[in-house]
């Protein structure tokens, strides 16, 4: 079955420090990977996304994406946290013979403390 | 704002109630997507239309009725739900379903939160 994990239900760094959350997925064929963003009370945000070419993917807010094919991983990162990133994190998968379903994780809830 | 606007942003409703969820978005998007998004469980995409026609009905109750009279706009009509129902709903677009080799970005509106008594 086609997949996506988020295994941190949440993830705590204080700001100024570098932040990662984590994703794995499990699917056939070449994916597209993608990464969302959801503040209290708002829908989802777009970040960034992989389709295909460099592996490190820069994105909005200063977050950036390692995509890994050996390891099915496509970790978030932002070098310098900030208060503000707080927010619930969702990766989510295009499996690349699909037809409109992207597959999300179960979110990953990001606490930058002052 | 990413160009998709939902309303009503809060609903309660009884189980014997009708009630309507709306999506517009101006985005120019030819691909419209319903989500159900529920505490700590995946997002469950419901609904897919692409030009006006569902190409998605990802086993969903038929007390959720969809509803696309064009691209920009959907509709998720509600009757005679229950209590699990409660949940945050996601309206989504983009510029057209990603069929392989595609890769269209989805982008959502802010979502309905709704509560069943």
């Amino acid at each position: 079955a086609q997949s996506v994990a988020q295994p941190e239900d949440q993830v705590n760094v204080a700001e100024g420090n570098p932040l990662t959350v984590k994703c794995t997925y499990s699917v056939s064929g070449n994916p597209y990977l993608f990464w969302y963003v959801q503040y209290p009370n708002r829908g989802l945000q777009f970040l960034l996304k992989y389709i295909t070419g460099d592996n490190l993917v820069k994105g909005s807010y200063g977050f950036e994406a390692e995509f890994n094919k050996s390891q099915t991983s496509f970790h978030l990162k932002k070098p310098s946290a900030l208060v503000s990133d707080s927010a619930l994190y969702f990766c989510a998968v295009l499996p690349s013979s699909n037809t409109g379903k992207l597959i999300f994780g179960q979110g990953t809830t990001l606490q930058v403390k002052p | 704002e990413t160009g998709v606007t939902q309303t009503p942003r809060h609903l309660v409703m009884g189980m014997t109630n009708k009630k309507s969820l709306k999506c517009e978005q101006h985005l120019g998007h030819n691909a419209m997507y319903w989500y159900k998004q529920s505490a700590k469980k995946p997002l469950e995409l419901m609904f897919v239309y692409n030009f006006k026609e569902q190409t998605e009905n990802n086993s969903v109750p038929s007390r959720f009725s969809p509803e696309c009279p064009n691209s920009s706009h959907l509709f998720l009509h509600l009757h005679t739900l229950q209590p699990e129902d409660s949940a945050l709903y996601l309206c989504a677009s983009s510029q057209d379903i990603p069929l392989a080799g595609s890769t269209d970005t989805q982008y959502f509106g802010p979502g309905t939160r709704l509560t069943v008594l």
